[in-house]
């Protein structure tokens, strides 16, 4: 499979518990992309990375959530602390360059605190 | 950062009519505007884009326009089919990727 492959693909925490999701992209992808979406809703932007570069990180994003794509390669995304507000789906894309480009989604990545 | 608007929320529409669903953004530098497609439990997939040297793109009974001046660009389906009934999300890319909040479209045979 070539698409973009997210793990785990359902993650049941308690609260107050640390999560840590994984994101390979497309494999000649520069650009990665981590969304929020909850039902009904659209992709909510978290952050995204230029290669190993994160360039930007939504304001909205509390300090407890952290990613990294150390490599340029896959990426994580963490959550410590979790609340039951960070119940959601998460979502990564990738594209073959930045701005411009399609954006192509995994499955994501369902988050249930309870 | 860029911020999307998408209008309407929900759209009902019978089979064979036409859908039309707006949104406007509001970073003049966005030069790449997206549609995803997402059925229910299945990841978002492109349907059509345009960019921002184009102003309207059509796919079949899939079409795009684009207003830059305005900021806006639309989504129109014709002779819509009950398998397209969908959310559908417009984006706007300056260099990152911002969505719309959705359309839930509904077509009854």
């Amino acid at each position: 499979d070539t698409g973009v492959s997210q793990n785990p693909r359902h993650k049941i925490t308690k609260r107050g518990q640390n999560v840590t999701f994984r994101c390979d992209p497309i494999s000649e992808h520069n650009r990665l992309y981590w969304y929020r979406q909850t039902l009904g809703q659209g992709p909510e932007f978290l952050t995204y990375f230029q290669n190993e570069a994160q360039l930007e990180k939504s304001r909205l994003l509390s300090d407890r959530f952290s990613a990294e794509r150390p490599k340029g390669s896959f990426s994580t995304l963490e959550i410590q602390r979790t609340e039951q507000g960070d119940s959601a789906m998460y979502l990564c894309a990738s594209s073959i360059w930045g701005g411009g480009t399609e954006a192509f989604f995994g499955q994501g990545t369902r988050l249930t605190v309870v | 950062g860029e911020n999307v608007e998408q209008h309407p929320s929900t759209l009902s529409v019978q089979e064979g009519d036409s859908a039309v669903i707006k949104c406007t953004y509001s970073d003049s530098a966005s030069n790449y505007f997206p549609w995803y497609k997402q059925e229910l439990g299945k990841r978002p997939q492109l349907i059509i884009d345009i960019r921002s040297n184009v102003g309207e793109k059509k796919d079949q009974r899939i079409a795009v326009t684009l207003n830059k001046t305005a900021k806006h660009f639309s989504l129109h389906i014709t002779e819509t089919q009950p398998e397209d009934s969908a959310v559908y999300f417009c984006a706007a890319s300056p260099d990152d990727m911002r969505f719309g909040a959705g359309t839930r479209l509904t077509v009854k045979p």
